[in-house]
C-alpha cells in the first residue's frame, strides 16, 4: 500500500521569511495530493491540492510542486505570517479508492 | 457549508468499557472515515465507508469496529477500551463528484480510558 514520508517533523521560521516541507510516496498509481493544515485546537483543513497532471499549483503565499518521477512534492510558504503557524500534513491517494494516506505531520513555528 | 460534528470533544472511559463514538455530517457524502490522531504519529485511518452499510478496514482496525446504518451517521465502536486506546478521535467525509478526494474533518473527540 501506499506510505507517505514527511519533513521535518519541526520547523521553526523567522516571520517573513519561507518555509518548505517536503513529503515523499511510494505507489506511482496516487495521482492526488492534498495538503492539510491544522491550527492548534482545531479540525484540519485543506489549503491546497495538486493532481498528477500538473507540477505546480499556487494560491497567493502558498505553492506546491510535484515531481512524479522522484515521487515527491512539496509545500512552500512565502512571506510567513504569525497565522501560518500550524501543523501541516501532506496526504497522497489514487484512483483505486478513496482512502488518503497522511503523513505524519509538521509543526510549523513562525517566530516574531 | 459543510457540517461534519461529533458526538463528545471529551470523552473519559474505564478501561473493559464499550465506547461508542458517533459522527454525522449534513451534505450527503458518501464517504466518511474514523482517524486516530496521536503526537508524532499524523492522522492514521481506522475505517472508512462508501455507503451505507459498507466498511473497509483502514491501517489500525484492530480493537475497533464501525457501524453506518445511515448514510449522514457513521459510528466508531471500542468493543473493550484499553488505555492504549488513549487518542483523538477524528471524523471525516468527503464529496462525491469533481472534488471527491477533499475530506472534511469534524472537530475530534479526545478520548481518555483510564
Amino acid at each position: 500500500g501506499e506510505n507517505v514520508e514527511q519533513h521535518p517533523s519541526t520547523l521553526s521560521v523567522q516571520e517573513g521569511d519561507s518555509a518548505v516541507i517536503k513529503c515523499t510516496y511510494s505507489d506511482s498509481a496516487s495521482n492526488y495530493f492534498p495538503w492539510y493544515k491544522q491550527e492548534l485546537g482545531k479540525r484540519p483543513q485543506l489549503i491546497i491540492d495538486i493532481r498528477s497532471n500538473v507540477g505546480e499549483k499556487k494560491d497567493q503565499r502558498i505553492a506546491v510542486t510535484l515531481n512524479k518521477t522522484a515521487k515527491h512534492f512539496s509545500l512552500h510558504i512565502t512571506e510567513t505570517q504569525p497565522e501560518d503557524s500550524a501543523v501541516y500534513f501532506c496526504a497522497a491517494t489514487s484512483n483505486r479508492d478513496d482512502k488518503i494516506i497522511f503523513g505524519k505531520g509538521t509543526r510549523l513555528h513562525i517566530l516574531p | 457549508d459543510v457540517k461534519v460534528t461529533q458526538s463528545s470533544r471529551y470523552l473519559v472511559k474505564r478501561t473493559g468499557e464499550k465506547v461508542f463514538l458517533e459522527c454525522v455530517q449534513d451534505m450527503d457524502h458518501e464517504n466518511m472515515f474514523w482517524y486516530r490522531q496521536d503526537p508524532g504519529l499524523g492522522l492514521r485511518l481506522i475505517y472508512f465507508s462508501y455507503d451505507v452499510k459498507m466498511k473497509e478496514k483502514g491501517d489500525i482496525p484492530e480493537g475497533y469496529s464501525v457501524s453506518r446504518e445511515k448514510k449522514e451517521r457513521f459510528s466508531l465502536i471500542l468493543e473493550s477500551a484499553s488505555t492504549n486506546q488513549t487518542s483523538m478521535y477524528l471524523c471525516a467525509s468527503s464529496t462525491p463528484g469533481g472534488r471527491r478526494y477533499e475530506q472534511y474533518f469534524g472537530p475530534g473527540t479526545r478520548l481518555t480510558v483510564t
